[in-house]
């Protein structure tokens, strides 16, 4: 499976935006980029994904770049529930990495108030 | 909105017992995988099913089995349960092994062994 890179963790506070960075130099051109969070002691919760263009929801927004061996998850305004473990996936469309979603060492968002 | 049902929610086994996990999936979705996540671990996917035949296997020791039931709900059968074996054990489910709307997990199943 390819590997994604993202930071240990990082900070913001309440209400301001937070971007979230992801390296994937070796994506292949069908892989999708996933974004998930997991609070303490739940489950895995699906953000969003997307293949090369920039995607939005009501949750938060994808930039991917145009190499696409990198991506940014930006949380508009982040409030305390947003704290989180933020995992970058990438799940491929074919051989051994399709369909399950492969977790790597994801990012501790710490939102202060 | 009706999200993915596992039971039970903890479970506390001695050594060497088994312990069965069980897992319904949202309305409609085919595809189930299992997850096992330990303390302090990220998740790590165990095995998936894609209707009803098992479509990928990942680090799941051979003391555990799944399946897939025709109504599309799992059991994940786990024997001579060892103290390793404690861990929260996630499931998801997916349209298709595409997963393009995403996938939902449960709340998952906190194991125990005494």
């Amino acid at each position: 499976d390819a590997k994604t890179t993202q930071p240990n963790s990082m900070e913001s506070n309440e209400e301001e935006p937070v971007h979230l960075p992801c390296n994937h130099s070796t994506i292949s051109g069908t892989d999708y980029i996933h974004w998930y969070r997991q609070l303490p002691s739940q489950g895995p919760e699906y953000v969003i994904h997307g293949l090369t263009s920039n995607v939005n929801n009501r949750m938060a927004s994808l930039a991917i770049a145009e190499d696409r061996k990198s991506s940014t998850l930006i949380l508009h305004r982040a409030t305390l529930r947003d704290a989180a473990v933020y995992y970058c996936i990438l799940r491929g469309a074919g051989g051994t990495s399709y369909g399950k979603l492969t977790f790597g060492q994801g990012t501790i968002l710490t939102v202060h108030p | 909105a009706a999200g993915v049902i596992q039971s039970p929610r903890h479970l506390i086994k001695e050594k060497r017992e088994t312990a069965t996990l069980k897992c319904y999936p949202i309305p409609r979705h085919d595809t189930v995988y299992w997850y096992q996540q330990g303390p302090g671990q990220d998740p790590q996917f165990l095995i998936s099913f894609y209707e009803k035949m098992q479509s990928d296997k990942g680090s799941i020791p051979d003391r555990f089995s799944a399946q897939q039931f025709s109504d599309y709900h799992s059991e994940l059968n786990m024997s001579s349960l060892e103290l390793g074996d404690s861990a929260l054990y996630f499931c998801a489910s997916s349209l298709g092994l595409a997963g393009l709307q995403g996938y939902t997990f449960g709340s998952g199943t906190r194991l125990t062994v005494v």
